[in-house]
């Protein structure tokens, strides 16, 4: 079945570009029926979401986090990737990425990563 | 932005209880809410969809309902395994919000 795992560094340095990548396996993201997000989850609080792409490279951001986010697909390593500048503690989170599949146009979060905790410090 | 409001915020329940969750949305969002469980440490999994199908491989203790903007998720009868934090999710339209999280604790 299909599994997907974050990569990434732990630690990032306050004002630096946090940059995590998701690789899917047991599937390929090339599918036209799935999106992929990314969410997160700062110590001890709920859930945040980032921002989605498709096959395509169509993005939908989080307004809050849009001016800082890029996320973008490679199709050929079966990953998409997550690029956070200027950050700061605030980012500190446990970041996910997950599969968003759709049942008559009823989207949901169907498979998920295991997660990376980031910690943003000098 | 759709807010979503999840009460109670926690609960204690004993194990073979009926809980109930509810989650409520700030308009209206149809069947476009779904249902999260997740445990310490763990990545949430995907419970409930368009707010009453069961997802695949879900115990059928667990079932969902509501549409427009108040929604309930319930467990029949409380297993051990089902002591986690629960969230609902719209994907009504993007913002996607999450509510703040339901925490099922042992009683």
């Amino acid at each position: 079945q299909v599994q997907l795992q974050e990569s990434g560094p732990g630690l990032v340095k306050p004002s630096q570009t946090l940059s995590l990548t998701c690789t899917v396996s047991g599937g390929s993201i090339n599918s036209g029926r799935y999106y992929w997000t990314w969410i997160r989850q700062h110590p001890g609080k709920g859930l945040e979401w980032i921002g989605y792409i498709s096959y395509s490279g169509s993005t939908f951001y989080s307004p809050s986090l849009r001016s800082r986010l890029t996320i973008s697909v490679d199709t050929s390593k079966n990953q998409f990737t997550l690029k956070l500048s200027s950050v700061t503690a605030a980012d500190t989170a446990v970041y996910y990425c997950a599969r968003v599949g759709a049942v008559n146009s009823y989207y949901h979060m169907d498979v998920w990563g295991q997660g990376t905790p980031v910690t943003v410090s000098s | 932005d759709i807010q979503l409001t999840q009460s109670p915020s926690s609960l204690s329940a004993s194990v073979g209880d009926r809980v109930t969750i509810t989650c409520r949305a700030s308009q209206s969002i149809s069947s476009y809410l779904n249902w999260y469980q997740q445990k310490p440490e763990k990545a949430p999994k995907l419970l409930i969809f368009a707010a009453s199908s069961l997802h695949s491989g879900v115990p059928s203790r667990f079932s969902g309902s509501g549409s427009g903007t108040d929604f309930t998720l319930t467990i029949s009868s409380l297993q051990p395994e089902d002591f986690a934090t629960y969230y609902c999710q719209q994907s009504y339209s993007t913002p996607i919000t999450f509510g703040g999280g339901s925490k099922v604790e042992i009683k």
